[in-house]
């Protein structure tokens, strides 16, 4: 399974909202259990990825609530209603629907 | 909370053979996976498989089957990954995590293993 991140690269203010879009090239619901296996994984420089978001739309412990998470099937959208110096980094989309998981291309977000 | 301690960086000539080490303190794999994900330098992540201890159960990646092996050793909560025949496109980052249903809940600091002659 394809996974297309957009944008690659996301300039954003502090204090400004963002959005990260992820495609994949087949749907990730799941009908037999309602779930769509898309996770939303922050990689800070010089960190190993952390867990964002996880089955779409469920945040993970510890993870603000500036974080936010939605979509099904074939579309996805992370958001960030306010961007914070701290959220500087590599963000990836990850599907677990088939094995082996693959990863979307990652979108770079820097503070203007 | 388990955390995953990962063997120190390598460099290895083309060819040769590389194994890394992913040590849980705090706790044991239990029936999570122990499962790898590298990352060229400069570019995404890509996950390579993982193996379960408690079930001797390992799998891989299509790109990586046959040069690519998983063992653990439950007496000392570790977990291991070797590459043979490494070629400069193996030049990486490598991280262990332990995860159930592709869902890690604990990461290693990754290592990095240069391939250079």
């Amino acid at each position: 399974i394809v996974m297309t991140q957009t944008p690659l690269s996301l300039p954003v203010t502090p204090g400004e909202p963002a959005s990260i879009s992820c495609r994949s090239s087949e749907s990730l619901f799941d009908s037999d259990d309602g779930i769509s296996y898309l996770d939303w994984y922050l990689q800070k420089p010089g960190q190993s990825p952390q867990l964002l978001i996880y089955t779409a739309s469920y945040r993970a412990s510890g993870v603000p609530e500036r974080f936010s998470g939605s979509g099904s099937g074939t579309d996805f959208t992370l958001k960030i209603s306010r961007v914070e110096a701290e959220d500087v980094g590599v963000y990836y989309c990850v599907q677990r629907i088939d094995f082996p998981p693959t990863f979307g291309q990652g979108t770079k977000l820097e503070i203007k | 909370q388990v955390q995953l301690v990962q063997s120190g960086a390598e460099v290895k000539k083309p060819g040769s053979s590389v194994k890394v080490s992913c040590k849980a303190s705090g706790g044991t794999f239990g029936n999570y996976s122990v499962s790898w994900v590298r990352q060229a330098p400069g570019q995404g992540l890509e996950w390579m498989g993982g193996l379960i201890p408690l079930f001797h159960i390992d799998t891989y990646a299509q790109k990586f089957e046959g040069r690519v092996t998983f063992t653990a050793d439950e007496s000392t909560s570790t977990g291991y990954m070797e590459i043979i025949g490494l070629t400069s496109d193996d030049t990486a980052v490598y991280f262990c995590m332990r995860e159930r249903g592709g869902l890690p809940d604990s990461w290693g600091q990754g290592t990095l293993v240069t391939v250079s002659s």
